[in-house]
């Protein structure tokens, strides 16, 4: 199985940058992905890194480090709007009888103020 | 295009009765996948299809869940004897094909239950 941990809250700052780590345990791996959940909404991709490296899309960036097991989201420019909870999920080689669900971590709330 | 729909918003029942929580995927998806998300906790994954078969449903918590998908597309999922311990968001994802790609699973708004 897989053991996925981020921060469960974090603060900042309208047109700052945040970085929002995601490290991870996975008895193999095949894929991370980073949405973004708008309280009371469905969850939206964001992001998915398969390789070790940087994604860049617009103001959102995503690493990962497979030897580490780590993951972060970069939010830069921020605005009120990016206030969201944000998804880390891994997918990892499925226990016998499985498939190739992601599995999902808790989420940390970024609460951006003005 | 139409997103993934799911029915009812929101349900209200009591302890002991069964509720049934439908999903209408994206048109053309083959996979589709029910979640449940606590207050606080993440996703957990219930069951996952490919068409109308359900390869992994390791993580329905127990008997009284079931799930089904006719026709590749609408899916219900079930819960007998509801407890108050289901109360949760209840989502559903359809993603193109299987889910061994890098495509991203597309969720639906979610089904919020409340069991009194």
């Amino acid at each position: 199985g897989q053991n996925i941990d981020q921060p469960t809250e974090m603060t900042a700052t309208e047109g700052a940058i945040v970085q929002i780590n995601c490290t991870y345990q996975t008895s193999g791996f095949n894929g991370l992905f980073w949405y973004q959940q708008h309280a009371g909404e469905a969850p939206t991709f964001l992001s998915y890194n398969v390789l070790d490296g940087l994604e860049e899309k617009g103001r959102f960036s995503s690493f990962l480090s497979r030897s580490k097991g780590y993951s972060y989201l970069l939010l830069k420019e921020l605005q009120m709007k990016d206030s969201a909870s944000y998804l880390c999920a891994v997918r990892g080689k499925p226990a016998s009888g499985g498939s190739y669900i992601p599995t999902f971590g808790r989420g940390t709330s970024l609460i951006v103020h003005p | 295009g139409a997103g993934v729909s799911q029915s009812p918003s929101n349900k209200v029942t009591e302890k002991g009765k069964d509720v049934e929580l439908r999903c209408d995927p994206i048109s053309g998806h083959t996979a589709l996948y029910w979640y449940r998300q606590s207050l606080g906790q993440g996703l957990e994954f219930l069951i996952y299809f490919q068409g109308n078969s359900a390869p992994d449903k390791s993580g329905l918590p127990s008997d009284r869940f079931s799930a089904e998908r006719t026709g590749g597309s609408v899916s219900t999922l079930t819960i007998q004897r509801t407890q108050q311990e289901d109360s949760a968001v209840y989502l559903c994802a359809s993603s193109p094909t299987s889910p061994l790609t890098r495509e991203t699973q597309y969720f639906g708004p979610g089904t919020r239950l409340l069991v009194l």
